[in-house]
Order: structure tokens, then sequence, then C-alpha cells
């Protein structure tokens, strides 16, 4: 199984400051269609996950564009250009090229200061 | 509006079973393959299942191989999760999700399993 890699496992960040979270896998995320199937979620406490990322850095539907995913083969990078505090809560990175099973990042809580 | 809702959770004794259903609506539910996905109590996401468009496909995690059992009824746009053999460390809110490049554009609010004597 591919195992997801985070951190730091807890961010702190001022209001407006930027913030960045890194994830690593234990093999190349890039699949065969040359498409990486790196994801990222975020869950607010007492919600369900929402995706903000999908194949490593196209932002779904209604993300703002303060939000932007990047990397390539291990190493990929959640940045939040300017944070505000509805981005508070724990965000989680994703694989989805080598499956099943599907495996995701152990989290990292974002806090605001 | 695309939607989701799951239910069927509740407390079960270890070894016994349960159905879960995730109902949707809002979107052509047989266009899409779907996805279950587990949290414990105060920890991270797993990966459960997954089904193919038409139900033929099915793939588990390591964990509940054997012993879950996805379907769905696309004339009902429902999607289901047969759980038995139920034990504590299968005690997690439940989340289906569909897929669209991946698992999880959207989520329904989850249902709460609790395996406990």
């Amino acid at each position: 199984d591919v195992v997801m890699t985070q951190s730091p496992l807890s961010l702190p960040v001022t209001l407006g400051q930027p913030a960045s979270i890194s994830c690593r896998s234990s093999q190349s995320l890039v699949h065969s269609n040359g498409d990486t199937y790196l994801s990222w979620f975020h869950q607010r406490p007492g919600q369900s996950p929402r995706r903000l990322i999908y194949k490593l850095s196209n932002r779904d539907s209604g993300v703002p564009d303060r939000f932007s995913g990047s990397g390539s083969g291990t190493d990929f990078t959640l940045k939040i250009s300017r944070v505000e505090a509805e981005d508070v809560g724990v965000y989680y990175c994703m694989q989805g090229t080598h499956w099943p099973p599907y495996t995701f990042g152990q989290g990292t809580k974002l806090e605001i200061k | 509006e695309v939607r989701l809702v799951e239910s069927g959770g509740g407390l079960v004794q270890p070894g016994g079973s349960l159905r879960l259903s995730c109902t949707v609506s809002g979107f052509t539910f047989s266009d899409h393959r779907m996805h279950w996905v587990r949290q414990a109590p105060g920890k991270g996401l797993l990966w459960v299942s997954r089904i193919s468009t038409d139900g033929t496909e099915t793939h588990y995690a390591d964990s509940v191989k054997g012993r879950f059992t996805v379907s769905r009824d696309n004339a009902k746009n429902t999607l289901f999760l047969q759980m038995s053999s139920l034990g504590a460390e299968d005690t997690a809110m439940y989340y289906c999700t569909r897929d669209v490049q991946s698992v999880g554009d959207y989520w329904g609010p989850g249902t709460l399993v609790t395996v406990s004597s």
C-alpha cells in the first residue's frame, strides 16, 4: 500500500498570512496515463470532508483561488495564499493512483494563532 | 443540487451486522462510481470500498474484505454497505462519496456506527 505522510501535523497560522502543507508518498503517484491522482481535502470540525484539489493541481468548483496544489512524483504541497478564519480544520492528502486501497495522509490541523 | 444522505447507522453488538444506505439526488447516479470512507472518532479518513457504475466491479480495504459488501440499486438511486462480523475497530462515521476525477467530489453528512456490548 502507498503510505502518505503529511507535515506538519499541527499548523498555527496568523490570519492573512500564507500557509503550506507538505505531503509525501512512498512511491511515485504518476499514473501510466500521465496523470497524478493526488487530492486534497478539508474537514471542518463536525463536518464532512470537502475536496479542494484533484489530480495534483485542479481546484474543485467553488474552491477559492487562494488554495493551490503543486508537486510531482512523491512530493506535494497545498498552499493557502492568505489564511482566513473559515480555513481552520484538518487537511488531508489522498492518493488515487495505486488502488486499492486509496490512502490518506494522517491529517494536518490548521488553527489560527 | 447534488445530495448524498447516509442512513442505517446505530449501536450494534460485537459480531453483529448492519446495512448502511446512501440515497442520492441531483445527479445521474448510474453514471458515477461510488465509494464508502470511514472515520473513527478523533481519527483520520480511511477508504473502505468502491463500486463501479453498474455494480459489477467492487473493491475493498483489506480490513473489511470478506466482512463488508458494497452494492447499489441504480433504479432507486441508492448505495448500500452490508457489514457483518462487526468489531470495535469498525466503530466510525461512515461516509458515502461520489467519484468524479477520483474519490470524493461530494460527500454525505455520514452515519455513525458504534460497535459495543
